[in-house]
């Protein structure tokens, strides 16, 4: 069956420090990828997509992401986090062309210290 | 805000017990897709209504059942509730079912089942 795999369950970073958490998925076909972020008592929120074209794709609040298709990866990135980035991130994978689900990981639950 | 709402808020139930859960989607959005978040998990695709008409399904037994109504609005209904059943449920409207459609979520109903 198809999955998302989030590596990191729990990241602890200080203000600052760059940002990197990973997201595999196991399916051959096209897929379109998201990232979701849910902070503290909100709802989840579209952080960033990609659908085709540039592999390196920007969201807000200065995030991006690369998808690496040999790596059946999209790893989310920030050169410098900040306190209000403490939350939950999720990938996501929606297989193309097959229902319209996405398919989340498990989430990482990032921590920003002041 | 996505403009996707969701009622209640909480909820407690018994097992045994049947629920419905209400959502209401983002102004122009025809479809729906409802997630089942347990804790520590990510959400799980439970099933998708576009225009009113079941649109795929996931690996979630049948006393999980839906509607959707003419103006987009769904409903959640689970019968005999058992304990596992307590989660986050989440409700996602889009413009459509095509894979290039983004899912725009709610805040969510806390389900919990004593």
């Amino acid at each position: 069956a198809q999955s998302v795999s989030q590596h990191n369950h729990h990241v602890i970073l200080s203000e600052a420090a760059s940002l990197e958490l990973g997201c595999n998925y196991s399916y051959g076909g096209t897929v379109n990828l998201f990232w979701y972020v849910q902070y503290p008592g909100q709802h989840l929120q579209l952080l960033l997509k990609y659908f085709s074209g540039d592999p390196l794709v920007k969201g807000i609040k200065g995030f991006e992401a690369e998808f690496i298709k040999s790596k059946f990866s999209f790893n989310l990135r920030k050169p410098s986090v900040q306190w209000s980035d403490t939350a939950e991130y999720f990938c996501a994978v929606k297989m193309y062309g097959a229902t319209n689900k996405l398919i989340f990981g498990t989430g990482t639950l990032l921590a920003v210290q002041p | 805000e996505t403009g996707v709402t969701q009622s209640p808020t909480h909820l407690i139930k018994t097992r045994g017990q049947q629920v419905t859960l209400r959502c209401s989607s983002q102004s122009g959005h025809n479809t729906v897709s409802w997630y089942q978040q347990a804790l520590g998990q990510g959400p799980q695709f439970i099933f998708q209504y576009y225009r009113e008409e079941e649109n795929g399904r996931g690996n979630f037994p049948p006393r999980f059942s839906g509607l959707q109504f003419p103006n987009y609005s769904s409903e959640l209904n689970v019968n005999a509730l058992e304990l596992d059943d307590s989660a986050l449920y989440l409700c996602a409207s889009s413009l459509g079912q095509g894979s290039t459609d983004t899912q725009y979520f709610g805040p969510g109903t806390r389900l919990t089942v004593l």
